[in-house]
């Protein structure tokens, strides 16, 4: 059990390019979430999947974001033309019979 | 009105002293309450978790929530420097495993413990 992982650790880009983030869950894991957080603010639920299927989506996610998890194991976070706003943590976390654990995200710096 | 407050500090306390954390909420159906702490940039680390009312104790650290009130706390005892972080409480709908994650958290408390 090496934890929940997260690539990149820090991502800087151009105000209007694409990104795509990873979160590679415990491996037991059969549920996987996004979170997103900006500054001194708590974390914010995106979205979550329950093995391959993408069961609840938050209202914070834009038509510029997409999340996917094929065949149920890592998961990735696309933001499309990225905005100065988009900028933020991105956390995973998974769980499965028990507690979550959360990785130690992802920072998207939006120029 | 937010689901979950939480007071944003920033609170300074020295060394040894005993610190006291606290969220009100208002949505009744929470049933998992937990607390995490954070270091700068860093991901939440889970403290304490308690399921319904009740306390719970782990080393320095209580948990205690009072769902009448719609209002848990984090207290720790004989606080250290390595405790200044940002605590996040955070609370859960649950399903029938417990398993749901899908938290609703509060902005965070920043403490320092000065030495």
């Amino acid at each position: 059990d090496t934890g929940v992982s997260q690539n990149p650790r820090h991502k800087i880009t151009k105000r209007g390019q694409n990104v795509t983030f990873r979160c590679d869950p415990i491996s037991e894991h059969n549920r996987l979430y996004w979170y997103r957080q900006t500054l001194g603010q708590g974390p914010e639920f995106l979205t979550y999947f329950q093995n391959e299927a993408q069961l609840e989506k938050s209202r914070l996610l834009s038509d510029r974001f997409s999340a996917e998890r094929p065949k149920g194991s890592f998961s990735t976070l696309e933001i499309q033309r990225t905005e100065q706003g988009d900028s933020a943590m991105y956390l995973c976390a998974s769980s499965g019979a028990g507690l979550g654990h959360f990785g130690a995200g992802t920072r998207l710096s939006v120029l | 009105q937010k689901e979950v407050e939480q007071d944003p500090g920033p609170l300074s306390v020295p060394e040894g002293a005993i610190v006291s954390l606290n969220c009100t909420y208002s949505n009744s159906a929470f049933q998992y309450f937990m607390w995490y702490r954070q270091y700068s940039r860093k991901g939440p680390e889970l403290l304490m978790y308690t399921y319904s009312s009740g306390n719970k104790e782990d080393g320095r650290f209580t948990a205690q929530v009072d769902k009448s009130s719609k209002y848990i706390s984090l207290f720790i005892r004989d606080s250290q420097p390595s405790d200044s972080a940002t605590y996040l409480c955070a609370m859960a709908l649950g399903d029938s495993g417990g398993s749901n994650y899908k938290l609703t958290f509060g902005k965070g408390t920043l403490l320092t413990v000065n030495p």
